[in-house]
Order: structure tokens, then C-alpha cells, then sequence
């Protein structure tokens, strides 16, 4: 299956700032890949689909201007929290989808973001 | 619109003990199914990916079947181990390339 990875594993930022979180498809050729979030006890949620070379379609709810997806080449994918505050302390799942036409999806390690 | 529920919520058992998780499904037009486990605190691990033509897939102690008409999935863990302890989410696909609906979880402790 496909491997994924992201970076950084944990953030721990103060109100205000932005946040980075990169995706990469290490052994993969991903034109799309997807983003969740899980809040604890709960299950993963799909904010939005990335997909390479275009405009991210994001989830209803999710604030694109919030939450800023960029997918410039076919192994890696970007989501950057603007201005986080501490509702958005959560953890940050990608995952991609492997062989064509299976639908099975590998998912990254996660990211634990806490918003002080 | 689909939603995936799954049942129990947590389950403890003795370590060497046969065990079933569930999962239903609202739309019976699904793609595939898939079964992760996730630890706390970490990502998921894909554990079986069952195509939507498919009854059931077996890997190791592992076994998940595939009731489309009705809507269900079971996970079956045999001889369980302390190892097992983790979260089992089950997720469906609704077509080639899209992204995966969740249940909950169920949270399974297996004890020594």
C-alpha cells in the first residue's frame, strides 16, 4: 500500500498564529488526496479533497479562507490553520487513495494540533 | 445522505476470546468498505478493504464480511490478544476516488 507521512506530528501554537501541516505521498503518485479532522471521541470528518494542480473542494462548514489547501505537485499537499484559535485544537488526519480503481485509502501518521 | 454506525461503542474481553464488531450502513450503494484500527493518539492502520462485489476478506485472525443489501459489516477477531486493544473504525467508500465515511469506533480492550 501507499505510504504516507506528515509533518509535524505536534503543534503547539498561540492564538493568532498559522500552522503549516504537510501531507506528502512518499512512494506514490497522488493526484488526490484528503483531509480530516477528529476531535477526541469522535470519529474523522472530511474537511476537504485535494487534488493536484487545482482548487481544493472543501467540506460544507469548513472555511476554505480558514483552512488554505495546497496541492502543487502529485506527492505533496499542504493545510494551513490561519489565524487558529483554540477551537481548532484538534488532530489532522491526510490520507491518499492507492491503486486505480480500488478506492483503498492510506492514511498519515496524523497531526495533533493544540491552540493555546 | 450516508452515515455509518457501528456497535458496540466499547467492548472488554479476556484475552483468547472470539469477537465480532459491527457496522451498518444507511445506503446500500456503497463502492467498498474498509476496517482500520487506530491507537491512541496516532494514525490509521487499514486492516481490510472489502470491494463491493465481495462477501468477505480474511488476513490472519481477521475476518470482515459484506451484506450489502442489509447494509452491515462484521469484523471478526479470533483468539484475541492484548495487542488487540485499539479503536476499530469502519469507513465506506461511495465511488473511485472519493473520500471515506465514518463511523465512530468501537474501542476494544482485550485484558490479560
Amino acid at each position: 500500500g501507499a505510504v504516507v507521512s506528515q509533518h509535524p506530528s505536534w503543534v503547539i501554537c498561540k492564538s493568532g498564529t498559522s500552522v503549516k501541516i504537510e501531507c506528502r505521498s512518499l512512494d506514490f503518485q497522488a493526484t488526490t488526496m484528503f483531509w480530516y479532522r477528529q476531535f477526541p471521541k469522535q470519529s474523522l470528518m472530511l474537511m476537504a479533497t485535494s487534488n493536484e494542480g487545482s482548487k481544493a473542494t472543501y467540506e460544507q462548514g469548513v472555511e476554505k479562507d480558514k483552512f488554505l489547501i495546497n496541492h502543487a505537485s502529485l506527492t505533496l499537499s499542504t493545510l494551513t490553520v490561519t489565524s487558529a484559535h483554540p477551537e481548532d485544537s484538534s488532530f489532522y488526519i491526510c490520507s491518499v487513495s492507492g491503486r486505480a480503481g480500488y478506492n483503498e485509502q492510506f492514511f498519515g501518521p496524523g497531526t495533533r494540533l493544540t491552540v493555546l | 445522505k450516508q452515515e455509518v454506525t457501528q456497535i458496540p461503542a466499547a467492548l472488554s474481553v479476556p484475552e483468547g476470546e472470539n469477537l465480532v464488531l459491527n457496522c451498518s450502513f444507511t445506503d446500500s450503494a456503497i463502492y467498498n468498505l474498509q476496517w482500520f484500527r487506530q491507537d491512541p493518539g496516532k494514525g490509521l492502520t487499514s486492516l481490510l478493504l472489502i470491494q463491493s462485489s465481495q462477501r468477505e476478506q480474511t488476513s490472519g485472525r481477521l475476518n470482515a464480511s459484506l451484506d450489502k443489501s442489509s447494509g452491515r459489516s462484521t469484523l471478526y477477531i479470533a483468539a484475541s490478544q492484548p495487542g488487540d486493544s485499539a479503536t476499530y473504525l469502519c469507513a465506506v467508500g461511495v465511488g473511485a476516488g472519493t473520500a471515506l465515511i465514518f463511523g465512530k469506533g468501537t474501542t476494544l480492550s482485550v485484558s490479560s
